[in-house]
C-alpha cells in the first residue's frame, strides 16, 4: 500500500460528459502529479500541484483541469470526453530524497468513454 | 518527442537466469533515474534509482547501471523469479527544474517463466 488513496478505482460515462477523479496523497506529502497511461503507453505526465499550487504542467489538454486544495487532496476534472480519453489515470505523491524525488503512486482509477 | 525510450516491448527469461532491461534517454540535463515495476490493477511501485553521479547502483537482486555517455541505463535482475514478471518503466529527473516530475519510458514487459 504506497499510502495514496484513489477514488473512484473504475469509471464508466459516455462522450461528451465530464467526471472527476479524486486523489488523496499520503500523510505529510505536499506534490500531487497526475499521469495518464493510456492503451500501449508509457506514464504520461499531466499536471503537478505543490501546497495547493500549480507547480508543473505537461501534456494536458485544455479540457482537463486540476486543483489541490487545502487539506492536499487533488482533483482531476475531465470534460468534453472524447473516446480516446479512456485511458487509466494514476495520481502519485513525493518524497525528496538525497539524489531527487521519489514518487509514490496511487492504484489508478480506469476511465472508460463509451 | 519520447525523452524516454524503452525500446523492447517485452522480454522473457527463464526462473533463475539474468534479465535485462534498457532505457535510453536524449534530454542531458537528466540527473535521476528510477526504475518502477507495475502489476495489474495496481499503481507503479519504486524500484531503484541512480544518481548521474554514480555509474552503478544494487539493491539484493536488482542492479542499476548508468552510462551517461551513451545515454543509456540498464536493469539487472539476478536471479530472475517467477514473482518479478511484471512491467518495468524507466523514468528520469531533471533536478535542475524546480519540480521532480517523472518521464517515463513505454514500459517492458517481463515474464519470468518457473
Amino acid at each position: 500500500d504506497s499510502g495514496v488513496t484513489q477514488t473512484p478505482k473504475h469509471l464508466i460515462t459516455a462522450t461528451g460528459q465530464r467526471v472527476t477523479l479524486r486523489c488523496s496523497p499520503r500523510s505529510g506529502d505536499l506534490s500531487v502529479y497526475w499521469y495518464q497511461q493510456s492503451l500501449d503507453q508509457g506514464l504520461q505526465f499531466l499536471i503537478q500541484y505543490y501546497n495547493g499550487e500549480e507547480r508543473a504542467k505537461g501534456n494536458i489538454l485544455e479540457r482537463f483541469s486540476a486543483q489541490q486544495f487545502p487539506d492536499l487532496h487533488s482533483e482531476l476534472n475531465l470534460s468534453s470526453l472524447e473516446l480516446g480519453d479512456s485511458a487509466l489515470y494514476f495520481c502519485a505523491s513525493s518524497v525528496l530524497t538525497p539524489s531527487g524525488e521519489k514518487l509514490f503512486f496511487g492504484s489508478g482509477t480506469q476511465l472508460s468513454v463509451l | 518527442d519520447q525523452q524516454v525510450k524503452q525500446n523492447s516491448p517485452s522480454l522473457s527469461v527463464q526462473e533463475g537466469r539474468i534479465s535485462i532491461l534498457n532505457c535510453d534517454y536524449t534530454n542531458s540535463m537528466f540527473d535521476y533515474f528510477l526504475w518502477y515495476k507495475k502489476y495489474p490493477a495496481e499503481g507503479p511501485t519504486f524500484l531503484i534509482s541512480i544518481s548521474s553521479i554514480k555509474d552503478k547502483n544494487e539493491d539484493g537482486r536488482f542492479t542499476v547501471f548508468l552510462n551517461k555517455s551513451a545515454k543509456h541505463l540498464s536493469l539487472h535482475i539476478v536471479p530472475s523469479q517467477p514473482g518479478d514478471s511484471a512491467v518495468y518503466f524507466c523514468a528520469a529527473s531533471d533536478g535542475s527544474s524546480n519540480t521532480g516530475k517523472l518521464i517515463f519510458g513505454q514500459g517492458t514487459t517481463l515474464q519470468v517463466k518457473p
